[in-house]
């Protein structure tokens, strides 16, 4: 079965400081892992993605994800907060075989940056 | 102009009513799902159709119809709307063997 968990309903940090939203896993198969964001009274917006190439991704805005097969873990970061950066952040596995994969969403960390 | 739209954008209805929510799509995507959001719970999956002639029930269906009218056309029907029916309801499409999928804005629904 597939899960994912994300360890922080909320994080706050200072404008300019680095981010870091938590996120593990858990699949029987070899996993494809996003992350979405949500702002305020918006849709969903896909930030980046991991789908077995490399394990570093790099997504927009700025945000990048490490895929740590060992931890069952694909972190979020981000080097310098900006204030536009406040939203709801989700990671999401594709849970399944072969094509007919569903997303499995985490419950959502919220970021809050400070000015 | 968006690649996938939803309308109405928000509603409010009361008890008892049906309500048809719409949601195109010109991504040329063949999957296309609907689910529900309420605040602590994430997304929950209401329905998804893998083409024109496929519809299957996700986690939340009871209480929920679709249907899938055009590759392009996938409509969620309230047939008696409830108060605990209130939610931000999304559409969704992706395209066949990838896993991400592309989000319409969202229609807040309203139910009293």
């Amino acid at each position: 079965a597939q899960s994912v968990t994300q360890l922080d309903s909320h994080v706050s940090v200072s404008e300019g400081t680095p981010v870091l939203l938590r996120c593990n896993y858990s699949s029987s198969y070899s996993p494809s892992l996003f992350w979405y964001v949500q702002h305020p009274n918006k849709g969903l917006q896909l930030l980046l993605k991991y789908t077995s190439a490399a394990t570093l991704v790099k997504g927009i805005n700025g945000f990048e994800a490490e895929f740590k097969k060992s931890e069952t873990s694909f972190h979020l970061t981000k080097p310098s907060a900006h204030m536009s950066d406040a939203a709801e952040y989700f990671c999401v596995v594709s849970g399944g075989a072969g094509n007919n994969r569903k997303l499995i969403w985490g419950l959502g960390t919220s970021l809050a940056v400070n000015p | 102009d968006a690649d996938v739209t939803q309308t109405p954008r928000n509603r409010i209805t009361k008890t008892g009513k049906r309500i048809m929510l719409e949601c195109s799509q010109t991504k040329g995507h063949d999957r296309m799902y609907w689910y529900r959001q309420d605040p602590g719970l994430g997304l929950r999956l209401i329905y998804y159709s893998f083409d024109v002639k496929d519809i299957n029930k996700g986690e939340i269906s009871d209480g929920y119809s679709v249907s899938r009218q055009a590759q392009a056309k996938f409509s969620l029907s309230l047939e008696s709307a409830i108060p605990n029916q209130t939610a931000l309801y999304f559409c969704a499409t992706s395209d066949y063997g990838r896993g991400e999928q592309y989000f319409g804005p969202g229609t807040r629904l309203t139910v009293t």
